[in-house]
């Protein structure tokens, strides 16, 4: 089982809708969660952090569940702009270190 | 501010050359960061540091070899390149406690090895 595991994709979703991305890892014990975003041929930045509590940034919604071992990401309303690559990361070990997913990619279409 | 920067952008080898690649960032940060990503693969980390004159393994140091002689700077040496380093270099920084940090990172480098 990879440490980090995403759905690679691609999901191709209309404009308007609403997509959803979940995220699995492997150890109990992980202490952070993070989705970040990657354009096409651009650096990665940081979209949000998961809290347990689940947090919700304008059409984002992020969603941990640590008895399943899995991360989620809700974008409603989407738009053009949202199309990239979203990437699952977790601290897997309460390090200095992240582990990557390998990305989900989406694109919205017109 | 300039954030993460990385020099170059874009680099050609030829099979056993040498190469460095320069990553500065001007944020103060206490950890930096290379990853090398390739397609299916996601990013992985090379090498790690916490601090200057610190280096750390990552999960695929072979090949390459750091430096961390100044704060904002982190550098990414390959000795003797090889075609399975052909890949795209990213660096990355945090402040200190970077687990629960944002990573900021630079541009990438595209490296390829012929």
């Amino acid at each position: 089982r990879k440490e980090v595991e995403q759905d690679p994709g691609p999901f191709n979703v209309p404009e308007g809708a609403t997509v959803a991305f979940n995220c699995t890892y492997s150890n109990s014990a992980s202490q952070s969660f993070f989705w970040y975003r990657q354009d096409c041929r651009k650096e990665p930045k940081l979209l949000m952090s998961v809290y347990s509590s689940g947090n919700e940034d304008g059409r984002f919604t992020a969603q941990l569940n640590r008895a399943s071992q899995y991360i989620s990401l809700l974008i409603r309303d989407s738009k053009l702009s949202d199309s990239a690559t979203y990437l699952c990361v977790v601290n897997l070990f309460g390090n200095e270190k992240l582990t990557f997913g390998t990305g989900t990619r989406l694109t919205i279409i017109p | 501010n300039a954030g993460v920067t990385q020099t170059p952008k874009f680099r050609v080898l030829k099979t056993g050359q040498s190469m460095t690649l320069l990553c500065a960032q001007d944020m103060n940060h206490e950890y930096m960061y290379w990853y090398r990503q390739d397609p299916g693969m996601g990013l992985r980390l090379i090498h790690y540091s916490v601090g200057e004159g610190t280096t750390a393994k990552g999960e695929v140091p072979d090949g390459y070899n750091v430096s961390r002689l100044k704060k904002q700077n982190f550098l990414l040496g390959l000795e003797s390149a090889a075609p399975s380093q052909t890949s795209v270099y990213f660096c990355a920084s945090t402040r200190a406690g970077g687990w629960q940090e944002t990573q900021y990172f630079g541009p990438g480098t595209r490296l390829l090895v012929l």
